[in-house]
């Protein structure tokens, strides 16, 4: 079965700083989606970045890119001049097909903190 | 804007009452899904639905069931609520990949 593991519970960094939230999964499969979602506290999940596994350049988005390392599948998200409205619970997320039907497995989460 | 709507953002029960957590979207999204959002543990999947009257088991089903009848909702049911489902409850919807989540519903079981 697929997994996908955060490393790190928790993070901090300062404002205006470079941040770097890892992620890693386990799969035998050749075509698959990963995602970031971002949790601000008491507001709803929200996606931040994705990347298709099919495509090598880097997803970006803003102050928001990944490293995406298909062979030792990894997929870290990088936050560049942090701000304070960064501060979150961070999901790395997988997309699966099993069987014909698709769902998403999550990683337990990294709650970064920004630091004023 | 895509809205997920949960019906309640707090919720307060008693062990053995049957719970409804609604979910409405306003996307004619086909595909709805209820997680379960534990810390330490992520988000993990209930039931997910690709379709009116259409349902699937996810990771975690017992105990849960849902029921969909119209394609703007999506509802998950605790038959007998017990205090081991404490928790907070997840709805979304999706459309080319891309999961839109409601506030969530925070359901204590006393």
């Amino acid at each position: 079965a697929q997994t996908v593991t955060q490393s790190q519970p928790e993070m901090s960094v300062q404002e205006a700083e470079t941040v770097t939230l890892s992620c890693t999964y386990d799969t035998s499969e050749s075509d698959y989606y990963l995602f970031w979602y971002k949790q601000p506290p008491s507001r709803q999940m929200i996606l931040v970045i994705r990347q298709e596994a099919y495509k090598q350049q880097n997803a970006t988005e803003n102050r928001f890119s990944v490293n995406f390392q298909k062979a030792a599948k990894s997929f870290s998200l990088k936050i560049s001049d942090s701000q304070l409205g960064d501060a979150a619970m961070y999901f790395c997320a997988y997309r699966s097909w099993q069987g014909g039907s698709e769902k998403l497995v999550f990683g337990k989460g990294t709650k970064l903190t920004v630091n004023p | 804007d895509v809205k997920v709507t949960q019906s309640s953002r707090y919720l307060v029960k008693r062990t053995g009452e049957k719970v409804f957590l609604e979910c409405v979207q306003d996307m004619d999204h086909e595909n709805m899904f209820w997680y379960r959002q534990d810390p330490g543990l992520g988000l993990r999947l209930i039931y997910f639905s690709y379709d009116v009257k259409m349902k699937e088991k996810g990771d975690i089903p017992e105990g849960y069931s849902v029921s969909r009848e119209k394609k703007e909702r999506f509802s998950l049911i605790l038959e007998s609520a017990s205090t081991n489902q404490t928790s907070m409850y997840l709805c979304a919807s999706r459309i080319s990949g891309e999961l839109f989540f409601g506030e969530g519903s925070r359901l204590t079981v006393l």
